[in-house]
This record gives C-alpha cells, sequence and structure tokens, in this order.
C-alpha cells in the first residue's frame, strides 16, 4: 500500500542551522506531497505542497522539490528560529485521504 | 483566516460507553474527514464524508463507529461502545469542492484528545 517513511527524530539544531528532514514515499499512482507543522498543544497546519514532479512548495522559508526519480519531498530551511520548534509530518494523497509519516520532531535551541 | 473547531479538546470516558466528538469544518467546505494519532504513533485516516455520504472508510472505521453531518454547521464522530485501545488524539479536517481532490489540502481542528478509562 501506500507509505511515507519520514527521517527519525528527535532532532535538535542551533538557532540559524541549516534544517533538513528527509521524507520519501511509496505510491501505486502519481500523489501530491504535502508538509504539515504541528506546534505544542496546536492542530496540524499544512506548511507547504507539491503537485506534480520538480514542484518546489515554499512557505516561511522551508521549502521542498518534488522528486518523482528518487521518490522524495525533502524539507529544507537555510535558517531556523527557536519559533520553527515543533513536530513536521510528510504526507501524501492520491484521492481522498492523507497518508501521513510517523513525524519528525523537531527541537532549535537558542 | 477561517478555522475547524472541535470540541471538546479533551474527554474522558469509561470504557463501554458512547461518545461523541463535534466537529464544525470551515462554512464553504464540503469535504469532511476524520483522522487519528494514538499516543506515539501515525496520525491514521478513519473516514471521509461527502454529500451526506461516506466516501471512503478505513480498516480502523468498523461497525463501532458512525459519522453523521445532524445541521448544516457541524460534523460528529460516534464511537459506541468505546476501548480502552480508542484512547487517541483525535482530528477533523475539511477541504473544499474544487479541482483536484488529491491537490487540495485539508484543514485541521486542533483534535479532541479522548482517554478512556
Amino acid at each position: 500500500g501506500d507509505s511515507v517513511t519520514q527521517m527519525e527524530g528527535p532532532v535538535t539544531l542551533s538557532e540559524e542551522a541549516f534544517l533538513t528532514i528527509n521524507c520519501t514515499y511509496t505510491a501505486t499512482g502519481y500523489p501530491s506531497l504535502f508538509w504539515y507543522v504541528q506546534y505544542p498543544g496546536e492542530g496540524l497546519q499544512l506548511l507547504l505542497k507539491a503537485t506534480k514532479a520538480d514542484d518546489k512548495g515554499s512557505n516561511k522559508g522551508f521549502e521542498a522539490t518534488y522528486r518523482k526519480e528518487t521518490t522524495s519531498f525533502h524539507l529544507e530551511k537555510g535558517s531556523v528560529q527557536v519559533s520553527d520548534s515543533a513536530v513536521y509530518f510528510c504526507a501524501l494523497s492520491l484521492n481522498e485521504k492523507l497518508t501521513f509519516g510517523t513525524g519528525t520532531r523537531l527541537t532549535i535551541i537558542p | 483566516e477561517p478555522e475547524v473547531t472541535q470540541t471538546p479538546s479533551h474527554q474522558v470516558t469509561q470504557m463501554g460507553q458512547e461518545v461523541i466528538l463535534r466537529c464544525v469544518p470551515i462554512s464553504n467546505h464540503l469535504y469532511f474527514y476524520w483522522y487519528r494519532q494514538i499516543l506515539g504513533q501515525k496520525v491514521e485516516f478513519l473516514v471521509s464524508f461527502y454529500n451526506n455520504e461516506i466516501s471512503e472508510k478505513s480498516e480502523i472505521f468498523d461497525d463501532q463507529f458512525s459519522v453523521e453531518r445532524p445541521d448544516g454547521s457541524n460534523f460528529t464522530l460516534k464511537i459506541r461502545s468505546t476501548k480502552l485501545e480508542d484512547s487517541a488524539m483525535y482530528f477533523c479536517a475539511s477541504r473544499e469542492h474544487k479541482g483536484i481532490p488529491s491537490n487540495q489540502p485539508q484543514h485541521f481542528g486542533d483534535g479532541t484528545r479522548l482517554s478512556i478509562l
């Protein structure tokens, strides 16, 4: 079946460090890909999306490129802030439902 | 910005009791979803709902579960006879009715933490 594999956490970085959270997927068709973020005590918020190969999603300094050849959608940010501390979920959608990865907890220390 | 709202934020229920989780989707959205996240595990799809019908459901969504849109604004998830393993965070989501379904982002509420004793 369809699945998403995410980098195991937790990840701890210093402020202004470069961030990469790896995400790869397995799907029977051509899914849309999403990154959602969950801040403490809150629900899942859409961070960015890409709907076809080579699309780049971006938001709030975060980027991810849909790589069909490597079935990947890695999340990157050039300089993280303390406020980026959260749990990040990679997800795919082929039809009505979202299939999520396990989530990666990110902590940024000042 | 419009939000999906869920109530209550935390529900504690005795095993075997019925529980109803409530959601108010974003007002112009027509597709509705329930997901759950058992502590430390993945967010899992339960059910999707459109035009007053279930459009897709997972293996988790057995006869103990039901969904309803009782009026023009609420969307509910009922668990008839709760079990210990139903303890989880339950998320409601909704999306607009336009374009290709898989391309449209789903908007999530803050969740209801259900604790079964």
